[in-house]
């Protein structure tokens, strides 16, 4: 059973809006998330963190959004640009478990120009 | 400075064949970690090690996996007797220190059981 879900495979934006990307996690002993972009071809790179005691964590036009009451994360892109297009995983960890990194699936986000 | 690189960047191999795959992680990056990401599927988490020590194994698919660290540097993660389904773009990152620090990627290995 998937503990960390990205429901939405893909997604489709006009460059310049908002992307919203989401995160769904079933384990309540995770305590700090991550998201990464992937492009074709090459390794994911890191882009923003959080952990559970902040509800949000903001990093140019990158912010990630936690609710851990609904177990939900999400990162939102504003404004978005082409450049964005990309697999974008989230991922969860439970530091007290000393444990491994577990990965959504992935949503693969397209900005439109 | 030099980031994560891995090798082979593709390899072919036959059923039952033995393959190893090699990693060299960011200097003086003390934890490395292996991945792996099959056609359609997400990032899936093997193993990791905090210097050459892997504390938790439970990660890798089956018994024909392990893998191993020496030096407190290069990784090489084999798998014996090769299936088809273990197709896939095996990728290893490596951070400064504990889980929560930033990760960094290398390009992968893509391997292809035939």
């Amino acid at each position: 059973d998937q503990q960390v879900k990205q429901n939405s495979p893909s997604l489709s934006v006009q460059e310049g809006r908002i992307s919203i990307l989401n995160c769904d996690y079933t384990n309540s002993m995770f305590d700090y998330f991550l998201w990464y972009k992937k492009y074709p071809a090459e390794g994911p790179t890191f882009l923003i963190s959080i952990s559970s005691i902040k509800d949000k964590n903001e990093d140019g036009r990158f912010t990630v959004f936690l609710n851990k009451s609904a177990k939900h994360l999400s990162l939102h892109i504003v404004p978005s640009q082409p450049g964005d297009s990309a697999v974008y995983f989230c991922a969860a960890i439970s530091s007290n478990a000393g444990n491994m990194l577990t990965f959504g699936g992935g949503t693969r986000l397209m900005v439109k120009p | 400075g030099a980031g994560v690189s891995q090798s082979p960047s593709n390899k072919v191999t036959e059923k039952g064949k033995d393959v190893e795959l090699r990693c060299d992680p960011i200097s003086g990056h003390t934890a490395l970690y292996w991945y792996r990401q099959s056609l359609g599927q997400g990032l899936e988490f093997l193993i990791y090690f905090q210097g050459n020590s892997a504390p938790d194994k439970s990660g890798l698919p089956s018994d024909r996996f392990s893998a191993e660290r020496t030096g407190g540097s290069v990784s090489t993660l084999t798998i014996q007797r090769t299936q088809q389904e273990d197709s896939a773009v095996y990728l290893c990152a490596s951070s400064p220190g504990l889980l929560t620090d930033t990760q960094y990627f290398g390009p992968g290995t893509r391997l292809t059981v035939l």
